[in-house]
């Protein structure tokens, strides 16, 4: 079966870095997304990666590894905005997505 | 633009009732995404269309239809509603299906079958 595994919940202080962890199990490969998603509202992109390695946009940079089946997302300077869950999804080899489902991120002051 | 757009925001519906959600999408993009999420689970895909005219069935589809007569319009329709349907309802729109393409989502519906 298809599977993603992401912690339910974390918590990190204002000014912080925070790394969110992903693991995956999927038939096929073609890419993994980043998406955040505040309390009550729609998930909205954040990053891409079908290669390996980082790739850095900002305070917010995502890694990949395939051989291991392993993404994290690495947030910096942590704001209290930042707080909301994360999802990391998988693109199949059918093109569809499968989703984890999401770390909640608490920030503190 | 507008993106994605989804009515209503809110419904209660009565088991056995029926009901359609819209959403449309203003960017001219050929596919569009019906998903629900419910709490501590991941989004799940229940319909999705590669262009007007052309649906396919997703993981969770049982319970649900859709039509696509255009591009920019996308209603998935709940007949015979049950408990089970409670859930936060996205539709989704891409430019194509192919890697990478990001996927914009409408602001949600959150429905409660009672």
């Amino acid at each position: 079966g298809q599977n993603i595994d992401q912690p339910t919940e974390m918590t990190a202080t204002e000014g912080a870095i925070v790394q969110i962890n992903c693991t995956y199990q999927t038939s096929g490969f073609n890419g993994l997304f980043w998406y955040q998603q505040h309390a009550g509202e729609a998930p909205t992109f954040l990053s891409y990666n079908v290669l390996d390695g980082l790739e850095e946009k900002g305070r917010f940079s995502s890694f990949l590894s395939r051989s291991k089946g392993y993404s994290y997302l690495l947030l910096k300077e942590l704001q209290m905005k930042d707080s909301a869950s994360y999802l990391c999804a998988v693109m199949d080899s059918n093109y569809q997505l499968i989703w984890g489902a999401g770390t909640k991120l608490i920030i503190k002051p | 633009n507008a993106g994605v757009t989804q009515t209503p925001k809110f419904r209660i519906l009565k088991i056995g009732q029926s009901m359609t959600l819209q959403c449309t999408q203003d960017m001219n993009h050929n596919y569009m995404y019906w998903y629900r999420q419910d709490p501590g689970m991941g989004l799940k895909l229940i319909y999705y269309s590669v262009g007007a005219g052309i649906t396919d069935k997703g993981e969770v589809p049982n319970g649900y239809n859709v039509s696509r007569s255009t591009t920019e319009d996308f209603p998935l329709r709940l007949e015979l509603a049950a408990p089970s349907q409670t859930s936060v309802y996205f539709c989704a729109s891409s430019s194509s299906g192919g890697e990478g393409n990001e996927q914009f989502f409408g602001p949600g519906t959150r429905l409660t079958v009672l």
